[in-house]
């Protein structure tokens, strides 16, 4: 089946351009959350939704960030007026079916997709 | 905050020489994930531990999780060049299915020369 899509793939903004980011999670998956990650450093959480629900978002590095998932399966994260330390790749990962609990918490990561602010 | 350390930074072998990364948290962990990045590539899961002392084997790989649930580590036996990638050790506070932030080690970068 299809994996975790994002797009675009690669983008280049100009300083004080706003983006939007789009990530397409594995159907019928639960849990979606956005990374960030810089050359040579791990991924490190942005924010996570649980359907549309945002429940953690304390990543997000400051309030030019702002994600949604309105209706519980896409989801878009927003950069307003980008600054040359917003460059990195940002990596969206679902995980978790409906239909109970579990103690397995395998992330399924997406492409990325690499911004590079001028 | 809740930090992962991973060391080391770069390793390099010689094909055939085994391999290990280790990873330690600044907190208990419920659990701890391996994920496996190759160049130009996103992360990829390799396992999850959940239990104290854990061991877990993936064909060369060994996978172990300290007592106190705040270490691990990962041990290639007799690397392949087609173990060449980036390593991450991911931690989580979280039991549930739906639920956790994983919070990510640097990564130790393996490169292999054949």
């Amino acid at each position: 089946g299809a994996g975790v899509s994002q797009s675009p793939r690669y983008k280049v903004a100009k300083r004080g351009q706003d983006v939007a980011l789009r990530c397409d999670p594995i159907s019928g998956h639960v849990s979606l959350f956005w990374y960030q990650q810089a050359l040579g450093q791990g991924p490190e959480f942005l924010t996570y939704f649980q359907n549309e629900a945002q429940l953690d978002k304390s990543g997000l590095p400051s309030d030019r960030f702002f994600a949604e998932r309105p209706e519980g399966s896409v989801s878009t994260l927003k950069i307003q007026r980008t600054q040359q330390e917003d460059s990195a790749v940002y990596l969206c990962a679902s995980g978790g079916t409906s239909g109970g609990v579990s103690s397995y918490n395998e992330q399924f990561f997406g492409p990325g997709t690499r911004l590079t602010v001028l | 905050g809740q930090q992962v350390m991973q060391i080391p930074q770069y390793q390099h072998v010689q094909e055939g020489e085994d391999f290990t990364t280790y990873c330690n948290s600044s907190t208990t962990l419920s659990n701890i994930q391996w994920y496996k990045q190759r160049p130009g590539g996103h992360p990829v899961f390799l396992i999850q531990l959940v239990k104290s002392g854990e061991v877990k084997k993936q064909k060369r790989l060994t996978f172990q999780f300290g007592e106190a649930k705040k270490n691990s580590s990962l041990h290639i036996t007799a690397t392949q060049t087609t173990d060449v990638g980036t390593y991450f050790c991911a931690g989580t506070n979280s039991y549930y299915n739906q639920g956790g932030k994983l919070i990510f080690g640097q990564g130790t970068e393996l490169s292999v020369k054949p």
